[in-house]
């Protein structure tokens, strides 16, 4: 969706790099998920971020939410070929309503 | 927990068919989610339904799409008649809205139209 956009749409990082993803609205984002997915299958749910200035960490993926609630970035800390996938940024517009839309995706690739 | 069930995985179909995804919720789960996923427009949401209820369709591209939940463990989209710019990755997601709970994607459909 144009209303969620993230960036960058393709990244190729060498093994053991840290790596950033970002998603950005220009609305206020209500519950803010992050998902990745491997081609072919589902999309996994990584984290959800609800609080402006919140931030949640899962093994080398962390995740922030900024205080105005119209950002969020997706940090990998030393990357593995395990981290590759697309990910995905998704978020309901309107407070109140469960109509989630998502990003674009980010197309990630980690060489060995 | 089985996860949300999707099925067909796969389906290929002649332009003009009618086409049935069908899905599975998670049980527990008050909420559906239907989204088309293309590498032209990425994955949009077509559908959302509450308590069996739908509440938008504002996604759903034509009247060739339909889509219902006659239970709170199944619904299904369907698409008649079927065109090839339908074609697509389905997916069905559902959750527990209002508790903090994120959506599950099952492993989507395939839609191939010729």
């Amino acid at each position: 969706s144009q209303e969620l956009e993230q960036s960058p749409q393709s990244l190729i990082v060498q093994e053991g790099k840290n790596l950033t993803i970002n998603c950005t609205s220009s609305k206020t984002l209500y519950g803010l998920y992050w998902y990745k997915q491997k081609y072919g299958e589902g999309l996994i749910f990584l984290m959800m971020l609800q609080k402006g200035g919140e931030e949640k960490s899962h093994e080398k993926i962390t995740a922030k939410l900024d205080e105005k609630k119209q950002q969020s970035s997706l940090h990998i800390t030393a990357s593995q070929p395990s981290h590759a996938g697309i990910y995905l940024c998704g978020a309901a517009l309107t407070s109140g309503t469960y109509k989630y839309i998502f990003g674009t995706g980010t197309r990630l690739k980690v060489l060995a | 927990d089985a996860g949300v069930i999707q099925s067909p995985r796969h389906e290929v179909t002649e332009m003009g068919q009618e086409v049935t995804l069908r899905c599975k919720p998670i049980s527990g789960h008050n909420s559906l989610f239907w989204y088309r996923q293309t590498m032209m427009r990425g994955l949009e949401l077509l559908i959302y339904f509450n308590n069996n209820v739908p509440i938008d369709d504002s996604g759903m591209p034509e009247d060739r799409f339909s889509a219902k939940m006659p239970n709170a463990s199944f619904s299904t989209l369907k698409i008649q008649p079927s065109e090839p710019r339908d074609s697509a990755v389905y997916f069905c997601a559902s959750s527990l809205v209002g508790g903090g709970s994120p959506l599950h994607f099952g492993n989507g459909t395939r839609l191939t139209v010729t």
